[in-house]
């Protein structure tokens, strides 16, 4: 599982709580990315980093904070959870993804199921 | 890549068959395709990646092949096992940081 953790597995929360993902990593790697993935759709981004509290939004980021205060954490956050948001929601990292010479693949971590009730 | 898709479209094979399982890709620029293997209740896992500048590569009973023209993408299992049961699916680098995702397939291995 290439040395990424998510916490909690599993969640099941009422709507209008926030509720707060954490993933841990220990490869070093400097790029860490949460995605959501739901029935009838692909993996969808919804935020990425590139470096210590350097962030950026994917393509669903609407309803979705981040933060990275170390290299290892990065923190995704529903600040008032909706039921749209039930999904599983993944934690993946890379040692880069630029285009030219530095392709690499990201590595996924096992996942959060949430529930949004 | 969808593990948790109802309808995914289904692969079946023998064990021990080889299986090819395939991707349409939408986007001529892009540059890298990574195939992914994903288990229930578990994380998508990196299989195989390959660059745009190749139209062929090999791992350990895998192989990738990638058709430019008409932006297709296959991925080859040899003497597939009853481990290799899962949701696979490939993505495609449409630019930095941008990884598109196909919804994946189902392959499913018979004893």
């Amino acid at each position: 599982d290439a040395g990424i953790t998510q916490s909690p597995r599993h969640k099941v929360t009422e709507t209008g709580t926030p509720v707060t993902l954490r993933c841990h990593q220990t490869e070093n790697h400097r790029y860490m990315y949460w995605y959501r993935q739901d029935p009838g759709h692909g993996l969808r981004l919804i935020h990425y980093s590139y470096g210590v509290k350097d962030t950026d939004k994917g393509e669903v980021s609407d309803g979705y904070s981040v933060s990275r205060s170390k290299t290892e954490d990065f923190l995704l956050t529903l600040e008032s959870a909706t039921s749209s948001q039930t999904s599983v929601y993944f934690c993946a990292i890379s040692e880069s993804i630029v285009a030219g010479e530095g392709n690499s693949p990201l590595h996924f971590g096992n996942g959060t199921r949430l529930t949004v009730t | 890549g969808e593990s948790v898709g109802l309808h995914l479209p289904t692969l079946s094979v023998q064990e021990g068959d080889n299986s090819i399982i395939n991707c349409a890709y939408s986007n001529s620029a892009s540059d890298y395709f990574i195939w992914y293997k994903q288990e229930s209740g578990k994380g998508p896992q990196f299989i195989i990646d390959i660059r745009s500048n190749m139209d062929k590569r090999q791992g350990q009973r895998v192989t990738v092949l990638l058709n430019k023209t008409v932006k297709h993408l296959s991925l080859q299992i040899a003497a597939t096992q009853p481990g290799d049961s899962a949701v696979y699916f490939c993505a495609e680098k449409e630019g930095a940081q941008k990884l598109v995702f196909g919804q994946g397939t189902r392959l499913t291995i018979n004893p």
